[in-house]
């Protein structure tokens, strides 16, 4: 059974950081692009960071470029979003999935809460 | 940017009724799309990929159809299961990889 478990959502003050963590298992991870989507409260989907299997090709969304890094760890089956310079506007559930193009694989999301 | 227009926003359809959801591609897409179910407090489902193939395990009652810029989800025969909100998302020029802003499928 494929699994995506994300953890290290939680509450932060405006300019902090966070670093969140998804465990996958069930497939073979180190073939899948992996992905960072969120979802703002009472909000639509919305693509955040992707990273290829090899972790040779990174994209961001204008909206986080220079405050977020995505890196992954093939050998822990592991992949990870550093958040930096957090604002308000970040808030909303996060979603690691798997991709072939299309999201194949979804966790069930971690909450992050920008709030002073 | 590519961005995806659903429509309607809303749809109230009775259960056993077919329902038809739209969604509109700002430039072509080819047959670069997929379609996703979000039921509250679940993460999303991929339902359909490549316009038209069901994913794994999704019942025969949800067909896709369309290529370029015009994108139909059809639902033939609602089950209380399926009211939910669904988001198509194109992937054939990306980054970004662009969702569309939701329809909500509610009981009529």
């Amino acid at each position: 059974e494929v699994q995506l478990v994300e953890s290290g959502g939680g509450l932060v003050k405006p300019g902090g950081s966070l670093r969140l963590s998804c465990a996958a298992s069930g497939f073979t991870f180190s073939s899948y692009s992996m992905n960072w989507v969120r979802q703002a409260p009472g909000k639509g989907l919305e693509w955040v960071s992707s990273i290829s299997s090899s972790s040779s090709y990174i994209y961001y969304a204008d909206s986080v470029k220079g405050r977020f890094t995505i890196s992954r760890d093939n050998a822990k089956n592991s992949l990870y979003l550093q958040m930096n310079s957090l604002r308000a506007e970040d808030t909303a559930v996060y979603y690691c999935a798997g991709d072939r193009g299309h999201f194949d694989y979804w966790g069930q999301g971690t909450l992050v809460t920008v709030s002073s | 940017e590519i961005v995806m227009t659903q429509s309607p926003a809303t749809l109230s359809v009775s259960p056993g009724e077919r329902a038809t959801l739209s969604c509109r591609a700002s430039q072509s897409v080819s047959s670069n799309l997929a379609w996703y179910q979000q039921k509250p407090g679940q993460a999303p489902r991929l339902l359909i990929y490549g316009a038209s193939t069901r994913a794994t395990g999704i019942p025969a009652r949800f067909s896709g159809s369309g290529s370029g810029t015009e994108f139909t989800l059809t639902i033939s025969s609602l089950q209380s299961e399926d009211f939910a909100v669904y988001y198509c998302q194109q992937y054939n020029n990306w980054p970004p990889e662009t969702f569309g802003q939701g329809t909500k499928l509610e009981i009529k």
